[in-house]
């Protein structure tokens, strides 16, 4: 079966200090992958998503940058975090849709990591 | 560009009753998908039900199940026989079709309700 696992799961960081968060994908190959912020225990907002190695793109323009080294692994960057960075970030993967088989009928969704910036 | 709208920001049911949660959503596309996530206080997104836009049958799932009105563009999910596990915030989300050219669907995700579920 499919796992997929965030790290840290909580994070206190200062302004101005780098950020990474790691999201890694068990049990499948080739899926997209998905980064997601929600702000105050609200709505989702999609930063970037990857339907493959080094394939990122950018949903919101802002201080953040996603990057897929290995097929399974999505990381979440920034060089110098904001206060308006704070909130839980969650990683997302599915199915990618192929001809004549359909696919990425819905998205699997990591236990997040709760970031505070402060 | 879609949007998704959940009215209710908070609603509250006693156990084992039955409550409604509201979702509208806003597109010009006629196939898309659309879903119901849960997300309990461990804050792990769970997805409870989905429907897709050209089935007429609207979707079940033991406990929950949705009333979609294509025309309307309506989405309400059901939760019968309320039990206190089903506190949590409930998302609605649309998904566009699939563009052929592309293998990436993206999620619209409404602002969310908050059940509470008392005993």
């Amino acid at each position: 079966s499919q796992t997929i696992h965030q790290w840290p799961a909580t994070l206190v960081q200062p302004v101005g200090s780098p950020l990474s968060l790691e999201c890694t994908v068990e049990g499948t190959s080739n899926p997209n992958l998905y980064w997601y912020r929600q702000a105050a225990g609200r709505g989702l907002q999609l930063l970037f998503y990857s339907v493959g190695i080094g394939q990122i793109s950018s949903e919101v323009p802002q201080n953040l940058s996603a990057s897929r080294p290995q097929d399974r692994q999505f990381i979440l960057s920034s060089k110098k975090l904001l206060l308006s960075d704070s909130g839980f970030y969650l990683c997302a993967w599915s199915v990618p849709w192929l001809v004549g088989a359909g696919g990425d009928n819905e998205q699997f969704f990591g236990p997040g990591t709760r970031l505070t910036v402060l | 560009a879609q949007t998704v709208t959940q009215s209710q920001p908070e609603m509250s049911v006693q156990e084992a009753e039955t409550v409604t949660l509201s979702c509208t959503y806003d597109t010009s596309e006629s196939d898309y998908y659309l879903f119901w996530y849960k997300q309990p206080p461990s804050r792990q997104m769970i997805l409870v039900i989905r429907q897709e836009a050209y089935k007429q049958q609207n979707a079940t799932e033991n406990r929950f199940s949705v009333n979609f009105q294509k025309a309307a563009k309506s989405f309400s999910l059901k939760i019968s026989d309320s039990q206190l596990g089903d506190a949590a915030m409930y998302f609605c989300a649309y998904r566009s079709e699939i563009d052929g050219g592309t293998s990436y669907g993206k999620l619209t995700f409404g602002q969310g309700t908050i059940l509470t579920v008392h005993p």
